[in-house]
């Protein structure tokens, strides 16, 4: 099963709007990440928190996480239409043993900016 | 240029072929990673590896074999391909320093 679940699944906005993306998940994690997929590409990262950090801030991006509420949420602000992706949350399990970094995905968000 | 790269990026086949989809990394990472993506069901990793000839499944291993026998590449083969395994394949390696993955721009595979 999903360790990332997302919310919404799609999310259509004006230009200049902001755009916030959450993300749950059900076990003890390392860290959880945000990726960016333009339509036909690779993922791209956008920003990473760990488990032991509350909020972060990356230009127009800020992510929080809520452990105790197994809870992530991603905001984007004064969005623009090259905002226009899918955006996925990720979870690295705790390091050690074989856990190799992996990553489970959510099924993401799909968001659309409007010029 | 350095990067993560993958070959072919669009592939044809029929049922019951032999596929293998190429990766090719230039940082060196130890680690790397096959995934697949559908609709409905976002990522999921088929394989992955630690380093060269260290590989282990992840949540989605029937009908696919890899092999790591040097660090920069990484191929995942399908032995008798299937209409199910239809799909966008990425491959990704993993800066441990930053404890962030890097995708390559993916093969879009089609099995009829």
């Amino acid at each position: 099963s999903q360790q990332g679940e997302e919310d919404p699944q799609a999310l259509s906005i004006q230009e200049g709007e902001n755009a916030t993306m959450n993300c749950s998940y059900k076990t003890s994690i390392n860290n959880l990440q945000w990726y960016r997929q333009n339509s036909g590409r690779g993922l791209v990262h956008l920003i990473l928190i760990r488990s032991n950090e509350r909020e972060k801030h990356s230009g127009r991006l800020r992510v929080t996480l809520d452990t105790s509420k197994k809870s992530s949420s991603l905001l984007i602000t004064a969005s623009r239409a090259a905002d226009t992706a899918s955006y996925f949350c990720a979870t690295a399990i705790p390091a050690g043993g074989t856990s190799y970094g992996k990553l489970t995905f959510g099924q993401g968000t799909i968001l659309t900016v409007h010029p | 240029d350095a990067g993560i790269t993958q070959s072919p990026r669009y592939k044809i086949t029929e049922t019951g072929r032999q596929v293998t989809l190429m990766c090719h990394q230039t940082w060196s990472h130890s680690y790397m990673f096959w995934y697949r993506q559908d609709l409905g069901h976002g990522l999921r990793l088929i394989y992955y590896s630690a380093a060269a000839d260290i590989t282990d499944k992840g949540e989605v291993p029937d009908g696919y074999v890899v092999s790591r026998s040097k660090t920069e590449n990484f191929p995942l083969t399908l032995e008798s391909a299937t209409r199910s395994q239809t799909s966008v394949y990425f491959c990704a390696s993993r800066r441990v320093s930053t404890d962030t993955q890097y995708f390559g721009p993916g093969t879009r595979l089609t099995v009829l």
